[in-house]
């Protein structure tokens, strides 16, 4: 039982590139969310997606989009990077959103540098 | 004012000692409450959930204070692998997403 696989670990960019970061859930779960975690920030939600065929913004969507392929992936693209996107991309999937089954399992995380 | 502040210490304790982490935030209005450990350059993993009655897991001990605003996080004999930093995480204003403090760090000496 894999969990939570994202992809790349890692990843450098130049401004302006764009790329898109895969993450897929086996455990079945409704609910998937992209954060991002900076030092002395903690995580912030990117986008997250409650239910298959739903998306919706997070506290730092700018400058991200994501789509919900199917109940189990969850990909979250960058149109074009910016140094300011160099961080530590978390995806986590959920039982239920907004629930009190609402328990986070994380991915292991992708280091974006945007050089 | 940060929705969810916390201590980011480090904490450096003696291994076996006791050490307690308070963590506070603004949503009067919150209904969930989580404690999540994160190891160096690892992913978050949920400790413990935090609930009104407060909640024990073996040598964990987590404590909600609606009244003050904040929940607590206390760790009896500490042990080396404790070393973590640990997340608190409430809802957020909006009520529609998990609001993550900036994390504690724990250091466990022998």
């Amino acid at each position: 039982n894999a969990g939570v696989t994202q992809t790349p670990k890692f990843q450098v960019l130049k401004t302006g590139q764009s790329m898109t970061l895969q993450c897929a859930q086996d455990m079945n779960h409704n609910s998937m969310y992209w954060y991002r975690q900076d030092p002395g920030m903690g995580l912030r939600l990117i986008y997250y997606s409650a239910s298959e065929g739903t998306t919706d913004k997070g506290e730092v969507p700018n400058g991200y989009n994501v789509s919900r392929l199917n109940k189990r992936e969850f990909s979250l693209r960058l149109e074009s990077a910016a140094p300011s996107q160099t961080s530590v991309y978390f995806c986590a999937s959920s039982p239920e959103h907004r629930s009190t089954n609402e328990k986070l399992f994380f991915g292991s995380g992708t280091q974006l540098s945007v050089l | 004012r940060k929705e969810v502040e916390q201590d980011p210490g480090p904490f450096n304790v003696p291994e076996g000692a006791t050490v307690a982490f308070n963590c506070t935030y603004s949503n009067s209005a919150s209904q969930s409450f989580f404690w999540y450990r994160q190891d160096c350059r690892k992913e978050p993993k949920l400790l413990m959930s935090v609930y009104s009655s407060g909640n024990e897991d073996g040598r964990f001990t987590a404590q909600l204070n609606r009244a003050s605003q904040y929940i607590s996080l206390l760790i009896r004999d500490s042990k080396l692998s404790d070393s973590a930093t640990y997340l608190c995480v409430a809802d957020n204003n909006a009520g529609n997403m998990l609001t993550f403090g900036g994390g504690t760090r724990l250091m466990v000496k022998p």
